[in-house]
């Protein structure tokens, strides 16, 4: 079963327009973490925002906030008031701890966001 | 601001030959991570190291080793390329206390 499922590969959305990015996973650990990164066409990969299965408060960070549904073990990244520079791919990953290797980050499959003008 | 190199940045070699990519990062970060990542789609974890002389071998098989000798330092080599190694490496570290992985540009190597 994938561990980070992203059912979104591809999205158009208006600039200066909020757009929702959908993440959902799976684990039976208590103690997890969910990431995003947005990984622009020059490959680099860039953290934008960090949740943490025991945080209660959804975490918010600019223009990025993430809607942390646990019960539903979804992560959604929510960037609002799209700007043309936030084109790129967008991955959703999961940290969890390993006995032996310790925190280790599983990743979705991305989804594409394009920000039209 | 994260500082975390990796070179080169692009990589066009023929079939058979030896390569090593470079990754160091002066963070004084102790864990280091090698993925492995094909064009538009997910990373996958192929190497890591949790401290000098520590190496261990991630979710993916792969080909290529690593070492880590010195803490700011972790390269990556294949003793001889093919195509399919064809891929683009990313670098990462982890600093003490802390979850978030800070990633290096990556290096986009081609094998013809």
């Amino acid at each position: 079963a994938q561990k980070i499922t992203q059912t979104q590969p591809g999205m158009f959305v208006q600039e200066k327009e909020a757009v929702t990015l959908d993440c959902t996973y799976d684990t039976s650990d208590q103690s997890y973490g969910l990431f995003w990164y947005k990984q622009p066409s020059s490959g680099e990969m860039i953290f934008l925002i960090y949740q943490g299965s025991y945080d209660e408060q959804n975490a918010t960070e600019g223009r990025y906030s993430l809607n942390f549904q646990k019960a539903r073990k979804s992560a959604n990244l929510v960037i609002s008031a799209s700007q043309l520079g936030d084109s790129a791919m967008y991955f959703c990953a999961m940290r969890e701890y390993h006995k032996a290797a310790g925190n280790k980050l599983t990743f979705g499959g991305g989804t594409r966001v394009l920000v039209k003008p | 601001e994260a500082d975390i190199y990796q070179t080169p940045r692009y990589l066009v070699i023929g079939t058979g030959k030896k390569i090593t990519l470079e990754c160091s990062q002066t963070m004084g970060h102790d864990k280091m991570y090698w993925y492995q990542q094909d064009p538009g789609m997910e990373l996958h974890l192929i190497h890591y190291s949790y401290g000098v002389n520590s190496t261990e071998k991630g979710d993916l098989s792969s080909e290529s080793t690593v070492s880590r000798i010195r803490t700011e330092h972790f390269p990556l080599t294949l003793e001889s390329a093919r195509p399919s190694h064809t891929s683009q490496y990313l670098c990462a570290s982890v600093g003490t206390g802390t979850y978030e992985q800070y990633f290096g540009p990556g290096t986009r190597l081609t094998v013809t």
